[in-house]
């Protein structure tokens, strides 16, 4: 069964600290994995990663996959109360269009 | 900025009534996705479609809930009776499928707010 879990699931840390949150994943013929930042609407998207070991950066954010390991990492240096959120990971995989999600790691960022 | 726009935002109605939620993707994006989100399941997909065909409504039960995309413009799904346990949020997406995969990631409405008393 195909399935992506992540860890943990929430996080309470504050401003100006690092943050790392896990995707660990399990996905039919996998294609890519993708995070996304949840506020109070719709996932906005962070990053689509398809290769191991290339780090993908924006800003404070960054992320690695590891498909030998079958994870990805998402960093957050410096964290700001901005960054407070839900953060998803989804596994693309099988035909392509199949997108599989996580449940989320909850970050809140304390002033 | 393209947007993916749903309608209704919010949604309150009592069980047995039928339910329609519409979903308008980014232009030029020919697949689309019916999600739904609750605290205790996180995201779980309904079904999707691809240049307007369904390819996939596994995640939907069958006997209450039903999508289409009568047009390239437009995608619904309908829960006719609604139950309380359909509460949640539905999110759409779309996204740009080559040669049979979508290949750039999803891009989400703001969801519609369903609750049913």
């Amino acid at each position: 069964e195909d399935k992506v879990v992540q860890s943990p699931l929430s996080l309470v840390v504050h401003e100006g600290d690092t943050v790392t949150l896990n995707c660990s994943y399990e996905v039919t013929n996998f294609r890519s994995l993708l995070w996304y930042k949840q506020e109070k609407k719709a996932p906005t998207f962070l990053f689509m990663l398809t290769s191991s070991g290339i780090e993908k950066k924006s800003g404070r954010l960054s992320s690695i996959l590891d498909k030998k390991e079958l994870f990805s990492i998402l960093n957050i240096t410096a964290t700001q109360t901005g960054d407070s959120a839900v953060y998803l990971c989804a596994g693309n995989g099988n035909t392509g269009n199949q997108f599989y999600f996580g449940t989320g790691t909850s970050l809140t960022v304390i002033p | 900025d393209a947007r993916v726009t749903q309608t209704p935002r919010h949604k309150v109605t009592e069980m047995g009534q039928e339910v329609t939620m519409r979903c308008q993707p980014i232009l030029g994006h020919n697949t689309v996705f019916w999600y739904r989100q609750t605290m205790m399941q996180g995201l779980e997909l309904l079904a999707y479609f691809r240049n307007r065909a369904p390819l996939d409504d596994s995640g939907m039960p069958k006997d209450r809930f039903s999508a289409e995309m009568p047009d390239a413009t437009l995608a619904t799904l309908k829960i006719q009776p609604s139950e309380p346990r359909d509460s949640a949020v539905y999110f759409c997406a779309s996204g740009l499928s080559l040669h049979g995969l979508t290949h750039q990631p999803q891009h989400f409405g703001d969801g519609t707010r369903l609750s049913i008393l």
